[in-house]
């Protein structure tokens, strides 16, 4: 069962604008991964956060955790068409036996 | 470093054959998982091997199997394909237990079951 659920399913921008994903859980959490997929390859790790933090940059990328209302953000500021991938939060989660559970995605589509 | 790689990346196989995949972890890592995408389901967690050892397991059928070896290479295996299988699978390898670190991803096997 997916324990994260992100939102939209789907966000079509122009390039130079930000992008702004959401990430909602059910269980409480020892962290929280976003992960980024181009068109059916392999995913690639951005950001983790734990439990104990509240926000984490890298880059271009901000991320940021809310555990009183089980949510987190990631947002990508100037982006380019180079984004465009689909985005996927994973939590551990306390009933998840210790593996990553992952959403179903968010397809960012960025347009030149 | 080298990354994580998967063999083969194609593979097409009909209804009741079997099929192996395979999985080369970053030099170091000791924990590989595998990962089940689609369409419908998303991405699914298989099971999770440390240290030659299956830690975790997801929630599929026993026609599902795997193993690692001395060196962290794993291998899957899946007996008496059904339609349904036809996927793309992934494995991740980290340092320590999967959910504690970052994982990194394989380019995966996709699999087609005609």
């Amino acid at each position: 069962s997916q324990q994260g659920e992100e939102d939209p399913q789907a966000l079509s921008i122009q390039e130079g604008e930000n992008a702004t994903m959401n990430c909602s859980y059910k269980t409480s959490i020892n962290n929280l991964q976003w992960y980024r997929q181009n068109s059916g390859r392999g995913l690639v790790h951005l950001i983790l956060i734990r439990s104990n933090e509240r926000e984490k940059h890298s880059g271009r990328l901000r991320v940021t955790l809310d555990t009183s209302k089980k949510s987190s953000s990631l947002l990508i500021t100037a982006s380019r068409a180079a984004d465009t991938a689909s985005y996927f939060c994973a939590t551990d989660g306390t009933g998840s036996q210790g593996n990553l559970i992952f959403g179903k995605g968010t397809k960012l589509s960025v347009k030149p | 470093k080298a990354g994580v790689t998967q063999t083969p990346r194609y593979l097409i196989k009909t209804r009741g054959q079997q099929v192996t995949l395979s999985c080369s972890p970053i030099s170091g890592h000791r924990s590989v998982s595998w990962y089940q995408q689609t369409p419908g389901q998303g991405l699914q967690f298989l099971f999770e091997y440390f240290s030659e050892t299956q830690r975790n397991k997801g929630n599929f059928p026993g026609r599902f199997s795997g193993r690692q070896f001395s060196n962290s290479r794993s291998e899957m295996n899946v007996s008496t394909l059904e339609l349904g299988d036809s996927a793309l699978y992934l494995c991740a390898s980290s340092l320590g237990r999967a959910f504690t670190d970052t994982q990194y991803f394989g380019p995966g096997t996709r699999l087609t079951v005609l």
